[in-house]
């Protein structure tokens, strides 16, 4: 089956602009997190959404936004770009809602896209 | 919070010899463990997970062991190979919501 689509590949945006990533989670996925990746940061956690709603936000600037749409297709947002926004920006999708089964291990396994690497210039 | 810190590269290594990456983490309660691949130009593969303490993953030769004791969950390979050559990341996840918290990557560079 399709794995995770995020689209475009590619952007080069420019200081000031605003920018929308998209993200296509494997079929019969529900949940979505998003995910920022710089050289010197490493790997940073956005947002999760799951049926539509925003479960766990990272330490971001109001800037970044995101939203969910009822087929479970995510969009990220970043307004008033700035260039230490430009990065690898990762989408996961997870089968279940990482509900703790009682007595039992988490039930999560994150499936990642090829991610977007935007330039802001 | 939780945190993870795993061994800084690049480790560079000849092919069929043995690997270790180490990583040690920070949290509170009984997280799961992974261990993440990312081939150039590519997002993240899962490589292997651990769910409790003492559980082993395994997939393609590597391992992790789940130590709660050392809190660690070091990565091994009897014998890397060239197609090794990646970025591997150490992540935990420690609540419900799909949120991993990464350690910032070992570069393995494998030469034939």
């Amino acid at each position: 089956k399709a794995g995770v689509t995020q689209t475009p590949r590619y952007l080069i945006k420019t200081r000031g602009q605003q920018v929308t990533l998209s993200c296509s989670p494997i079929s019969g996925h529900r949940s979505v997190s998003w995910y920022q990746q710089t050289p010197g940061q490493g790997l940073q956690f956005l947002f999760e959404y799951f049926s539509e709603t925003q479960r766990n936000k990272g330490n971001f600037p109001g800037r970044f936004s995101g939203r969910q749409f009822s087929n479970s297709r995510s969009e990220m947002n970043v307004s008033t770009l700035e260039l230490g926004d430009s990065a690898l920006y990762l989408c996961a999708s997870n089968l279940s809602g990482g509900e703790i089964d009682p007595g039992g291990p988490l039930n999560t396994e994150a499936f990642f896209g090829q991610g977007t690497r935007l330039t802001v210039v | 919070g939780d945190s993870v810190t795993q061994m800084e590269g690049p480790v560079t290594l000849s092919e069929e010899a043995f690997l270790t990456i180490n990583c040690t983490y920070t949290a509170t309660g009984y997280p799961s463990l992974f261990w993440y691949v990312q081939y150039p130009g590519e997002g993240l593969q899962l490589l292997l997970k651990a769910t409790k303490a003492d559980d082993k993953g395994s997939n393609k030769g590597f391992e992790a062991t789940y130590r709660k004791e050392t809190t660690s969950f070091h990565l091994e390979k009897g014998s890397v190979q060239v197609s090794d050559s990646a970025v591997y990341f150490c992540a935990l996840e420690n609540n419900a919501g799909n949120m991993l918290t990464f350690g910032g990557g070992t570069r393995l560079m494998v030469k034939p």
